[in-house]
């Protein structure tokens, strides 16, 4: 299985920018998903990265380095409503599965 | 256009009952994936369907199954209730099984007493 590894919690103050990282196993990986998740919602997806680099959507960026087993989840220009859990979820090669971390519990303070 | 729908939103049961859960999924989506997740975790993998057919299972006992229909949409059911199956239940379809993203429905809230 691909072991996700991210942390539990983090707090930043609204307006800033806060990097959520995520570790995972590199053995038959295919794929990098991050998911936002608010309390008591469904997880909305946010990105995906199979490729080394730097995806940027809005105020959000994710980046992927393969060989380093590493993503984080960039989040520019911080809001209240960022306040949330972000997932991280790697797929495995020839494999339908989504592996998920247990999530980064993000708080956003004035 | 709709999103992923589940019903129903919460069900309580007692141990040793069975339930069935519903998923609807995305117009045009043919892959349907079945999560649970409890508290603080992350979601945890179950089973993919994919035109009908079983393209994965999570570790899980014998005790859940599902299935897909013919219009994709799908059932998981659950025997033998334990106390420890309390979880919100996620579907989730996509496109293709794999290299797409899953959209999420909101889940069904299962209680057991």
């Amino acid at each position: 299985g691909q072991n996700i590894d991210q942390p539990t919690e983090m707090t930043a103050t609204e307006g800033a920018i806060v990097q959520i990282n995520c570790t995972y196993q590199t053995s038959g990986f295919n794929g990098l998903f991050w998911y936002q998740q608010h309390a008591g919602e469904a997880p909305t997806f946010l990105s995906y990265n199979v490729l080394d680099g730097l995806e940027e959507k809005g105020r959000f960026s994710s980046f992927l380095s393969r060989s380093k087993g590493y993503s984080y989840l960039l989040l520019k220009e911080l809001q209240m409503k960022d306040s949330a859990s972000y997932l991280c979820a790697s797929l495995g090669a020839g494999s339908y599965q989504l592996t998920f971390g247990k999530g980064t519990k993000l708080s956003v303070i004035p | 256009d709709a999103g992923v729908t589940q019903s129903p939103t919460h069900l309580i049961k007692t141990r040793g009952q069975h339930v069935t859960l519903r998923c609807s999924p995305i117009s045009g989506h043919k892959s349907v994936s079945w999560y649970q997740q409890v508290l603080g975790q992350g979601p945890q993998f179950i089973f993919q369907y994919y035109e009908k057919e079983e393209r994965g299972r999570g570790n899980f006992p014998d005790r859940f199954s599902a299935r897909q229909f013919p219009n994709y949409s799908s059932e998981l059911n659950v025997n033998a209730l334990l106390l420890g199956d309390s979880a919100l239940y996620l579907c989730a379809s996509s496109l293709r099984p794999s290299g797409q993203p899953q959209h999420f429905g909101d889940g069904t809230r299962l209680s057991i007493l």
